[in-house]
């Protein structure tokens, strides 16, 4: 149980254009989602906490305007990097709370984006 | 000081040792504690999860939490070289908060 499914899994574009990660839960109900970025060989960086039906929580020096979340339904968050820059290129992992605000974070498998 | 604190590493121990893992965190009102693991390239697999005071054992490893020390460790048994990975300890506070991740200790297993 608790299998979070993330897509797409790699994604390479173009220096100036937008791309969208999905995260969905795919047996269970999150209330909650998280997304990280992690650089090469340095730990995760939380990025905001989405919630269903409100707006994200941004984390301290993480742009809202360039990383657009959205938690519309208790399955699905979405990621939007717009105007990507090279400095975009990361792996986005995103993560889901299963029942309890303290229960163990389920990851999906990331996406490893590469902006040209 | 970091809220969650381990060290980086490398740690290298033969196949079939012991690996010790171990982490400190900084938030008193802590309540919950997990092990990750994490393959280059790879999104985290939980290992283990922690509550209350004492060992925790599921298969080869082993959680410790001792919260008055402020410590919380891993410990894998009987190595393997499939082990060689990174570890990444992470603490809750409950109530809303948001986990708070360890940089990580990278684990090598020699064959």
């Amino acid at each position: 149980g608790a299998v979070v499914s993330q897509h797409p899994s790699r994604v390479i574009c173009k220096s100036g254009t937008s791309v969208k990660i999905e995260c969905r839960s795919l047996d269970f109900q999150a209330t909650t989602m998280f997304w990280y970025r992690q650089f090469p060989k340095q730990s995760l960086m939380l990025m905001a906490t989405s919630n269903e039906g409100s707006k994200a929580t941004y984390e301290q020096g993480v742009e809202k305007d360039k990383f657009l979340i959205n938690h519309a339904s208790l399955t699905l968050s979405t990621l939007t990097v717009t105007s990507a820059h090279p400095e975009d290129s990361s792996f986005y992992i995103c993560s889901a709370i299963t029942l309890f605000d303290n229960s163990p974070l389920h990851f999906g498998n990331g996406t490893r984006l590469t902006v040209t | 000081q970091k809220e969650v604190e381990q060290n980086s590493g490398p740690l290298s121990v033969p196949e079939g040792a012991i690996a010790s893992l171990n982490c400190t965190y900084s938030d008193r009102g802590s309540q919950s504690f997990f092990w990750y693991r994490q393959y280059s390239g790879k999104s985290p697999e939980l290992i283990m999860f922690i509550y209350s005071n004492g060992d925790k054992e599921d298969g080869r490893f082993t959680a410790q939490l001792n919260k008055a020390s402020q410590y919380v460790s891993l410990l894998i048994r009987d190595s393997q070289p499939s082990d060689s990975a990174t570890y990444l300890c992470a603490v809750n506070r409950g109530g809303g908060f948001k986990t708070i991740f360890g940089a990580g200790t990278r684990l090598f297993v020699k064959a």
